[in-house]
């Protein structure tokens, strides 16, 4: 698979377990995104990194933990999630840079929180 | 704050049947924006952006900035369209941020 891959596709997860959802991209892009994808609500921005450094923390809870070790990788810590958390994660990157404002997504991770 | 509407949540169409996927943003300034599409059991990928002015997949969308417009238009739907398709703008910072509509169903029929 090319682009960004993510792992695991599926993801089922007790409210009390510790779990993380992963992206990686070779395709030179130096900004990672996280995004959430529920049922009956639009695409939510969840975080942004830029150069590896977080710029952006769209109001989410704490229970939800972003890594970014290089440009390549990011993840997604998860723990003490609630039902409401089941949704598709779906991580993106992009070429910062003029004219470079285009996305590139990963299939997702389907997360469901019992 | 930016906000992309689109109003339908679904489109239901048959093949051969022009269709329109409308889409409304809020900002007052020089907006970029986007289409997506999501076919069944794949993953969210551009379709095209306002900037290119590009037709792909025979489908065209034209900036309206006096009624800040963004219909996806194709003039002969095929059941391949079946999709969700998302409207999206980028945000006024640095950050590249998208924020993106709602979200339309389009359903072609044989």
């Amino acid at each position: 698979e090319t682009g960004v891959t993510q792992t695991p596709r599926h993801l089922v997860m007790g409210m009390t377990n510790k779990k993380s959802l992963k992206c990686e991209q070779h395709l030179g892009h130096n900004a990672m995104y996280w995004y959430k994808q529920s049922a009956k609500k639009p695409l939510e921005l969840m975080f942004v990194y830029s150069l590896e450094e977080r710029v952006e923390n769209n109001s989410v809870p704490s229970r939800f933990s972003p890594e970014c070790p290089n440009s390549s990788h990011l993840f997604l810590h998860l723990h003490t999630l609630q039902p409401e958390d089941s949704a598709l994660y779906l991580c993106a990157s992009r070429k910062e840079g003029p004219g470079a404002n285009v996305l590139t997504f990963g299939a997702g991770s389907r997360l469901t929180v019992l | 704050a930016q906000r992309v509407t689109q109003p339908e949540k679904l489109l239901s169409v048959f093949k051969g049947a022009p269709v329109e996927l409308k889409c409304n943003y809020s900002y007052s300034g020089s907006p970029e924006l986007f289409w997506y599409v999501q076919y069944s059991r794949q993953r969210l990928q551009l379709l095209l952006r306002h900037i290119s002015r590009e037709s792909i997949k025979g489908f065209t969308a034209d900036l309206n900035k006096g009624e800040t417009s963004f219909h996806l238009k194709k003039p002969f739907a095929q059941e391949e369209d079946s999709a969700m398709y998302y409207c999206a703008q980028r945000e006024a910072s640095n950050t590249g941020k998208l924020i993106f509509g709602q979200g339309t169903t389009l359903q072609v029929k044989p």
